[in-house]
């Protein structure tokens, strides 16, 4: 069965540093989410691409936090710099997109940063 | 904006009982309704969806889930727990027109005690 695939599993890093997360889509699907989801609570989306366009990113927080899709397939999210409160589980969704989206989001396994 | 409220941080049930984890919502216009689950430290795992048609909808591992539009409610159920089906589940909506990504409840922690 196709899966999300996502890298790194777990990142420590100090405050101040740059730190990436890459998300492998499953293959076919236009659309592509980040949701970070904080210890406790559910995730809440961070940026939304449809095929290399970014077509949601309202709550990402620009002035530290990148996205890009360059060629409409995998995606990397970037920090920088860290800061203590972006220690979360970053996840990693996709989803067919166009016409013959069934809706549904297939998630990743997740990175899990800890900013020390 | 679209929300989701998970009234209980936790649910405990006894193996072998019925369970339902509730869920209630508000959406602009006609919702599209989900619920997933998770284990620790793995992502979320689709369980079911409530597009059209049918009120009662059925999912994975025996999972079902009841849409009422008139209580915006989109209770999670099963006729019999198990023990492996101890996790975290959360209720998901998005509109059904505009914003594609999911808003998502709080969760719940399911127990199933032996």
């Amino acid at each position: 069965e196709a899966e999300v695939a996502q890298s790194p599993r777990y990142k420590i890093t100090e405050k101040s540093q740059a730190v990436a997360f890459w998300c492998d889509p499953i293959s076919g699907h236009a659309t592509l989410y980040w949701y970070r989801q904080i210890l406790g609570q559910g995730p809440e989306l961070l940026v939304q691409f449809q095929d290399e366009s970014v077509v949601d990113d309202s709550q990402l927080p620009k002035d530290r936090f990148s996205a890009e899709r360059l060629k409409g397939v995998d995606s990397t999210l970037k920090i920088q710099p860290a800061e203590l409160g972006d220690s979360a589980m970053y996840l990693c969704a996709s989803s067919l997109g166009g016409p013959q989206d069934s809706y549904e989001q297939y998630f990743g396994p997740g990175t899990r940063l800890t900013v020390t | 904006a679209q929300s989701v409220a998970q009234p209980e941080d936790q649910v405990n049930v006894a193996e072998g009982n019925p369970l339902t984890v509730k869920c209630t919502y508000s959406v602009s216009g006609n919702p599209y309704l989900f619920w997933y689950v998770q284990y620790p430290n793995r992502g979320l795992q689709f369980l079911l969806k409530y597009i059209t048609g049918d009120n009662l909808v059925k999912g994975s591992y025996g999972f079902e889930a009841e849409f009422n539009k008139s209580q915006t409610s989109f209770h999670l159920k099963k006729p019999s727990a198990l023990v492996s089906d101890s996790a975290l589940y959360f209720c998901a909506v998005r509109p059904y027109t505009g914003r594609r990504a999911l808003t998502f409840g709080s969760g719940t922690r399911l127990q199933v005690q032996p």
